[in-house]
């Protein structure tokens, strides 16, 4: 049974662009937030998905945002990157919103430079 | 991998002995505790939970404590072996694990032969 995964695991961009994670949730779940994990710090919460809506949020700016499909896959954008979202973005899975715990993926590593 | 360890509180404790790892949070209406541990290029992983109408939760080696006068939280780990070299971190959630998780600053465990 594959659990969470996320694509890319690396990846470069540039100051202004913008770029597309993937993830695709545990088998059997329904739900997946989005963190993000600055080197040295722990993981802070982005959204959550759930029915393909975003049902909470954390403090980030509108540049940032997501989608979930009817598969329950997600996507999270980032526009106009800055060199200070150079961290690893974490995508967790849950099912009915997290009640019966979470499942992380492994990440993605996202540069600007 | 990188490391998620840098600038993090560090314990360093011998091969067999017992490792405490400790933790304050900060919502007093959080309601669900997790321990979580993060070995270097991967996302973390579900070690423990517990709810706040509990005090003690022990499962396999491990032991979380919550304290919800002084909102402190704790993992024990017994026989600590190296495979338990890793960031710890705790989080909270006021949502009986529905809302997003917050994240505590980690601690390193390295685990001396």
């Amino acid at each position: 049974d594959a659990g969470v995964t996320q694509s890319p695991t690396h990846l470069i961009k540039t100051r202004g662009q913008q770029v597309t994670l993937r993830c695709s949730p545990k088998s059997g779940h329904d739900t997946v937030s989005w963190y993000q994990q600055a080197l040295g710090q722990g993981p802070q919460f982005i959204f959550q998905y759930y029915e393909e809506e975003e049902r909470q949020r954390g403090n980030f700016p509108d540049r940032f945002s997501g989608h979930q499909f009817p598969n329950y896959s997600s996507e999270l954008n980032v526009n106009a990157l800055l060199l200070g979202d150079s961290a690893l973005y974490l995508c967790a899975s849950s099912l009915d919103r997290g009640h019966g715990g979470y499942t992380f993926g492994s990440g993605t590593r996202l540069t600007v430079v | 991998g990188e490391s998620v360890g840098l600038h993090l509180p560090t314990l360093s404790v011998q091969e067999g002995d017992n490792s405490i790892i400790n933790c304050a949070y900060s919502n007093s209406a959080s309601d669900y505790f997790i321990w979580y541990k993060q070995e270097s290029g991967k996302g973390p992983q579900f070690i423990i939970d517990i709810r706040s109408n509990m005090d003690k939760r022990q499962g396999q080696r491990v032991t979380v404590l919550l304290n919800k006068t002084v909102k402190h939280l704790s993992l024990q780990i017994a026989a600590t072996q190296p495979g338990d070299s890793a960031v710890y971190f705790c989080a909270e959630s006021p949502g009986g694990g529905a809302d997003g998780l917050t994240f505590g600053k980690g601690t390193h465990l390295i685990i001396q032969p």
